[in-house]
Order: C-alpha cells, then sequence, then structure tokens
C-alpha cells in the first residue's frame, strides 16, 4: 500500500506570496490532518479534515486554510506568507481520526520564505 | 506550561544498551499515546500506539503508560545505530482529532 504522498518536497517563497500544498494519503484513509514543525515548536496542529468537511482548527491565523476533496486528497493554502511560515509541513492521514485509528505522516513539504 | 514535555535531549548510547524515553502530560483527558521516530529530512514513523494504561510490546520496543502519574514511556532494547533518530510522544483525547506532540528527544546509538 503507498503511504500519504506530499507535493512539492520543497518551496521557496517571498514574503507576501501564498502557497498551495497537496496531500494524497493512503488508500481507504478517510481523514487527514496538517501539522506544522520547527524546531522550537515542534508539531502543531493546522486542521483536519474527514469527508470534505474541517472538524477541527488549530491557534493559526486564517491565512492558513485547506480543503478536503471527494477522493480525501487535500489542499492546504497559507496566503501573504511571512517569515514566520518557514517550517516543514506533515500531512497524516488515519482510517478515521477518532478512536483507535493512529496517524501516518507523509515526508512533508519544507517551505522556505524569504 | 505544555501539555506535554519532552526532554529533547541528545542522548547519547552505546550499541546494545537499553534506551528509556519519557514524555509528561498535564491533560488527565488524554486516552490515546502514540510514539513516533523521525529520521532527518522525513516525516514522523509510527512506532507504537496504546490506549489507556498498560503495557505494549512490539520487537525490540515496548510502550508503557501510567495515567496516574501521567507519565509515558519507550522502551528501546538491544538499540542499534540505525536507531539514531528523533522520537516523538504523541496523545490525544477521545472525541478530538488533535493529537498534541511532545517536541522529541534526539537519540544517538553510537557503534
Amino acid at each position: 500500500k503507498a503511504g500519504v504522498t506530499q507535493t512539492p518536497r520543497y518551496l521557496i517563497k517571498t514574503r507576501g506570496q501564498q502557497v498551495t500544498l497537496s496531500c494524497s494519503p493512503i488508500s481507504g484513509h478517510r481523514s487527514v490532518s496538517w501539522y506544522q514543525q520547527t524546531p522550537g515548536q515542534g508539531l502543531q496542529f493546522l486542521f483536519e479534515y474527514f469527508s470534505e468537511t474541517q472538524r477541527n482548527k488549530g491557534n493559526f491565523p486564517g491565512r492558513f486554510s485547506g480543503r478536503q476533496f471527494s477522493n480525501s486528497r487535500s489542499e492546504m493554502n497559507v496566503s501573504t506568507l511571512e517569515l514566520g511560515d518557514s517550517a516543514l509541513y506533515l500531512c497524516a492521514s488515519s482510517l478515521d481520526g477518532d478512536r483507535v485509528s493512529p496517524l501516518h505522516f507523509g515526508n512533508g513539504t519544507r517551505l522556505t520564505v524569504t | 506550561q505544555k501539555e506535554v514535555e519532552q526532554d529533547p535531549g541528545p542522548l547519547s548510547v552505546p550499541e546494545g544498551a537499553i534506551v528509556s524515553l519519557n514524555c509528561t502530560y498535564s491533560n488527565s483527558a488524554f486516552q490515546y499515546f502514540m510514539w513516533y521516530r523521525q529520521y532527518s529530512r522525513k516525516g514522523p514513523e509510527l512506532l507504537m500506539y496504546t490506549y489507556s494504561s498498560g503495557n505494549k510490546e512490539d520487537g525490540r520496543f515496548t510502550a508503557q503508560v501510567d495515567k496516574s502519574s501521567k507519565y509515558i514511556s519507550l522502551f528501546i532494547r538491544d538499540s542499534q545505530p540505525s536507531d539514531s533518530a528523533t522520537y516523538l510522544c504523541a496523545m490525544k483525547e477521545t472525541g478530538t482529532y488533535k493529537y498534541i506532540f511532545g517536541t522529541g528527544t534526539r537519540l544517538k546509538v553510537l557503534a
């Protein structure tokens, strides 16, 4: 079974631009979560989607948004990029997102904002 | 105070040693506990997953949860240089979809 696939692996953007990251979950997994990983803060929860509905959102500004498609694939968008948005963005999928269904992560998209 | 505390290390041990990695937490509602291993430039890889209290063993890895002390541990037996990585603990409440992660412990196993 193929794992979680994230594209692109690396991105370099300048301040003020916007960016879209893509995630394909493991086949059969319906829940997709996004996390931001930085050296100082570790993994911080962004949001979680299930059947195209956002069920939970973390404490990030409205510049961070996401969506999920009917095939469970998900995209994350960051608008008006700031230097502090430089991070590894990780997508994770699970069967359900609740109860006995742990997260399986992709290898992330490394975003650098200059 | 963070909800989940984890010593960042680095923790250096000789090959073959038993490694003990730990996390403490403050939220008594956490019911699901996980351990992940993350190599450089890779995403976290699920190692162990436990529900509520008790022990779980899988090969060289043993996970322990002590809910009364709000303390979880991961033991690695016969550690190998290939175990050198960052180890992350994660936990969540029933009915939520958000996992809270520790900041990770960097482990180095010396050949």
